[in-house]
């Protein structure tokens, strides 16, 4: 059936360091792979999205990895800040559906 | 622009009882999806609405329902409330069909 999962529930790291969060997904069908961040009370923020047909996507300090042999998707975070802590998500989104299938998310902690 | 509203932001219903949350999209965007956090299913998509029509559904039994008015706004309602249905609901939406969804900031509904 359609999941996408993430291996690590938290991840702590120094500030300034950079942040590698992953993710699995079961899906080859899936038109787009998609990162949203969410802080407490608030709702998820979109980060960066990659197309099924590519690899590789770097936005803002952030770059999105994409293995489809092994199906997984990572997002990493350079010179990690205070503010990037928050839980991240990663999802896959359906054209034909318009809909978003999350993973559990990562909480990031980032230690001053 | 304004982002995505949600009203109310808390709401304690009691179990039995029927519920309508409110959701105004971002100015011009068309696409209004609904989604359900809970800490141990995580975010799962409920339903979508383009143009007044319902495009796509979640596996969320019947008395989750929902609409969408001709400007956009969109309501979603969940009859004969149950203890599980305590959870954030999360409206997003987008222009049409796109992965990037801008969320709200949620209700926070509680089931007594």
């Amino acid at each position: 059936g359609e999941s996408v999962g993430l291996h690590l529930p938290t991840l702590s790291v120094q500030e300034g360091d950079n942040s590698i969060i992953n993710c699995a997904y079961s899906n080859s069908a899936s038109d787009y792979f998609i990162w949203y961040k969410q802080e407490s009370g608030k709702g998820p923020q979109f980060i960066i999205d990659i197309r099924s047909n590519m690899d590789k996507r770097q936005g803002q300090r952030v770059t999105v990895l994409l293995n489809k042999t092994v199906k997984h998707l990572s997002l990493q975070i350079a010179a990690t800040q205070p503010g990037d802590s928050a839980v991240y998500f990663c999802a896959d989104f359906y054209n034909q559906g318009g809909k978003l299938i999350f993973g559990q998310g990562t909480e990031l902690s980032v230690k001053p | 622009k304004a982002g995505v509203t949600q009203t109310p932001r808390y709401l304690i219903k009691t179990r039995g009882q029927q519920v309508t949350l409110s959701c105004s999209p971002i100015s011009g965007h068309r696409s209004v999806s609904w989604y359900q956090q809970t800490p141990g299913q995580g975010l799962q998509f409920l339903f979508e609405y383009f143009s007044e029509t319902q495009r796509n559904k979640g596996n969320f039994p019947g008395r989750f329902s929902g609409r969408q008015f001709s400007n956009s706004r969109s309501e979603m309602n969940v009859s004969t409330l149950e203890l599980g249905d305590s959870a954030l609901y999360l409206c997003a939406s987008s222009p049409s069909f796109r992965p990037e969804q801008y969320f709200g900031p949620g209700t926070r509904l509680t089931v007594t």
